[in-house]
């Protein structure tokens, strides 16, 4: 069946660091992937997603691209800022399949 | 635009009690979900419904009901809560297709005392 693996958590980094957080995923078919944030006292919101193989989503200075071959899709940002601290959640549909999520990524930016 | 909306946003309950939460989204989602979220955990699935009439178990369905009203509103039911059942529940709707997102609502926070 599908499924997400992402790197466990918290991530601890300043201000201005440059930001990864590792997605792998198994999947039948060929899925979208999504990144998701939760902030603090809230529901998850989409942060970017990719289709198709190769596609690069971005939204707010993230970044992942769809990885076929390494069937990857990590977060990164060039410059994280304490506003950013949450939890981020990588999933993945296929088809008329419901959505498969990770089980999330907290990051904690101190100033 | 409401989105997906949930009531309601803070419930107590004690042992044995019983309660609906309910859901609504407004942007003809074929297909809707419940999660819930323990703290320091990911999201676990209760229960799916692909499309108005139908209703699949996730990974934790048991203690839970749940009803496919019609293609806007999907409740879930605890008919006898127990304290495990503390959690926030989160409702989520998204199209059917694959390429498409979910959108969640904001949360039930539910204690069981």
């Amino acid at each position: 069946g599908n499924s997400v693996t992402q790197m466990e958590g918290p991530v601890t980094l300043s201000e201005e660091a440059f930001l990864t957080i590792n997605c792998t995923y198994t999947a039948t078919g060929y899925p979208s992937l999504f990144w998701y944030v939760q902030y603090p006292g809230e529901g998850l919101q989409l942060l970017l997603k990719a289709t198709k193989a190769d596609d690069k989503g971005s939204n707010k200075g993230f970044e992942a691209t769809y990885r076929k071959e390494t069937t990857s899709f990590h977060l990164e940002k060039g410059s994280v800022q304490v506003s950013d601290s949450a939890v981020y959640f990588c999933a993945l549909k296929t088809g008329f399949q419901k959505l498969v999520f990770g089980t999330g990524t907290r990051l904690l930016v101190s100033p | 635009n409401a989105g997906v909306t949930q009531t309601p946003k803070f419930q107590v309950l004690k042992t044995g009690q019983s309660m609906t939460l309910q859901c609504a989204q407004d942007m003809n989602h074929n297909s809707m979900y419940w999660y819930r979220q323990d703290p320091g955990m990911g999201l676990r699935l209760i229960y799916y419904s692909a499309s108005e009439g139908t209703t699949d178990k996730g990974e934790v369905p048991n203690g839970y009901n749940v009803s496919r009203l019609n293609k806007r509103e999907f409740s879930l039911r605890l008919e006898s809560a127990a304290p495990s059942q503390t959690s926030v529940y989160f409702c989520a709707s998204s199209d059917y297709r694959g390429d498409t997102e979910a959108f969640f609502g904001q949360g039930t926070r539910l204690t069981v005392v």
